[in-house]
C-alpha cells in the first residue's frame, strides 16, 4: 500500500491560465476529497466522491474549478482562469469505506499563481 | 463560521512533559472528532479519533478527551518527545454528510530537548 500521491507537488502558474491537478488515492478506497489550505488555516472541504459519483461539492468550489473520478480510481481538480487568491496547498485523501471516519492525506499540490 | 476552533496558535513543552492541545467546537452535531499531525511540506497524518459516544480514547502515548457537554476535547501527548513538533489540526465530522472534516486553524507544538 503505497499511500495517496499527488501530482505534481508544485505548480507555479500565471494568472489567467488552466492548471490540472492529479490524485491516485489508496488502491480500493472508495472515497475522495479534495481540501484546500492557505496559510495559517486548517484544511477547508472542496469536493468529495464515492466512487466516481461527485456527491458534494462546497460553495468555497466556484465555476471556475472542476473535478472528475471518472472510473473510481484517481482523480483530477482543475482550475481555469486561475486567480491569485487561487494560491494555496490542496489535498487530496481517501477513506476506504462509508462510515469509516479517517481520511488518509496525500502530500498536497502547491499552487502559486503570480 | 468558525465551527471547530483551535485556540492556542502555538504551544512550547520540555522534552518529557505533558502536552496538551485544545479544540473546541459550536455543531453539536458531530459526531466524530480526529487529531491530525502535520510536518512542513507533508500532508496530514491521522494521529487518534473518538467518537461522540466514548469520552476518552488512548494510543500510545497519545490520548484524547471528550467533553460533549462543554464541546471540547483535548489531546495529551505524554512524555513529548522532540519528534512531535509539528502542527496539530483538530477536526470534526458528521456522518450522515460524507464525513467530510471539518478542521481548526491549527496548534504549533515545540518540544525543547
Amino acid at each position: 500500500d503505497t499511500g495517496v500521491s499527488q501530482d505534481p507537488r508544485h505548480k507555479i502558474t500565471k494568472r489567467g491560465q488552466n492548471v490540472t491537478f492529479r490524485c491516485d488515492p489508496i488502491s480500493e478506497h472508495n472515497r475522495l476529497y479534495w481540501y484546500r489550505q492557505t496559510l495559517g488555516q486548517g484544511p477547508e472541504f472542496l469536493t468529495y466522491f464515492q466512487n466516481e459519483a461527485q456527491l458534494e461539492k462546497s460553495r468555497l468550489l466556484s465555476d471556475r474549478f472542476s473535478a472528475e473520478r471518472p472510473k473510481g480510481s484517481f482523480s483530477t481538480l482543475e482550475i481555469q482562469r486561475t486567480e491569485q487568491g487561487d494560491s494555496a496547498m490542496y489535498l487530496c485523501a481517501s477513506s476506504p469505506r462509508q462510515g469509516a471516519d479517517e481520511q488518509f492525506f496525500g502530500p498536497g499540490t502547491r499552487l502559486t499563481v503570480l | 463560521d468558525q465551527q471547530v476552533k483551535q485556540n492556542s496558535p502555538s504551544l512550547s513543552v520540555q522534552e518529557g512533559r505533558i502536552s496538551i492541545l485544545n479544540c473546541d467546537y459550536t455543531n453539536s452535531m458531530f459526531d466524530y472528532f480526529l487529531w491530525y499531525k502535520k510536518y512542513p511540506a507533508e500532508g496530514p497524518t491521522f494521529l487518534i479519533s473518538i467518537s461522540s459516544i466514548k469520552d476518552k480514547n488512548e494510543d500510545g502515548r497519545f490520548t484524547v478527551f471528550l467533553n460533549k457537554s462543554a464541546k471540547h476535547l483535548s489531546l495529551h501527548i505524554v512524555p513529548s518527545q522532540p519528534g512531535d513538533s509539528a502542527v496539530y489540526f483538530c477536526a470534526a465530522s458528521r456522518g450522515e454528510y460524507g464525513n467530510k472534516l471539518v478542521f481548526g486553524a491549527g496548534t504549533i507544538l515545540r518540544v525543547k530537548s
